[in-house]
């Protein structure tokens, strides 16, 4: 994964709660992409942001999830009153270069109940 | 949006067998990659391949831009082979030329002993 810490590796939440998501990626990187994957289908892009800028958001459902890339601390992923269907795996990926070779993180695995 | 097909869908084999997984996609491309995601979910980078063929191992991938497919290639398969094979691809739909990735839906990959 080159690096790319994502923390926590399970999250459990009860219908209405939050989660909170969070990814460092590699030393000296200022951008990370988050992807969800719901079970059985393959990883599909949400967010892309720089540090301290949202650059694509075309992803991301339109309510209730946020996301923020701060200038000191890792990128958060916020969903705000989870539901069953934001069961998923959520990876967060960064590129050495831009528009090279991308390395995920090891993912968040949420699971709503 | 940039439309990307694999198959098979799933695919068994023997151990020791070779096997070939395709990954089409609908419009030109600037970056292509192939993941295997292994039975505990973590992505595991096998080739940044955007053209031109590469090996590394047992393991080879070729992409031909211009026909718009990428193959990847597994000669001598075991069991650790197992998981989910993914291609994904950038293009530069709209400008968007920093690294965004578009999956396939995967190939379900299951090597008996």
């Amino acid at each position: 994964n080159a690096g790319v810490m994502q923390n926590p590796r399970h999250l459990v939440r009860r219908r209405g709660q939050e989660a909170r998501l969070r990814c460092s990626p590699m030393k000296g990187h200022s951008h990370v992409y988050w992807y969800r994957q719901l079970p059985e289908e393959g990883l599909k892009f949400m967010v892309y942001l720089q540090k301290e800028n949202i650059i694509d958001e075309s992803g991301m459902p339109k309510e209730r999830f946020s996301a923020e890339f701060p200038k000191e601390g890792p990128s958060i992923l916020r969903i705000q009153q989870v539901v069953r269907g934001d069961s998923a795996a959520y990876f967060c990926a960064t590129h050495l270069l831009e528009n090279t070779e991308a390395f995920f993180g090891q993912g968040t695995r949420l699971t709503v109940v | 949006g940039i439309q990307v097909e694999q198959s098979p869908p799933d695919l068994i084999l023997q151990e020791g067998a070779n096997s070939t997984l395709r990954c089409n996609f609908s419009d030109s491309v600037n970056n292509l990659q192939w993941f295997h995601q292994n039975p505990w979910g973590q992505l595991i980078n096998l080739f940044y391949i955007p053209s031109g063929t590469k090996q590394n191992g047992r393991l080879s991938a070729t992409t031909v831009a211009t026909e718009r497919y990428s193959s990847l290639y597994i000669s001598s398969s075991q069991t650790t082979d197992s998981g989910v094979y993914f291609c994904a691809v950038g293009d530069n739909a709209g400008g968007t030329s920093y690294g965004k990735l578009t999956f396939g839906q995967g190939t379900i990959l299951t090597v008996h002993p």
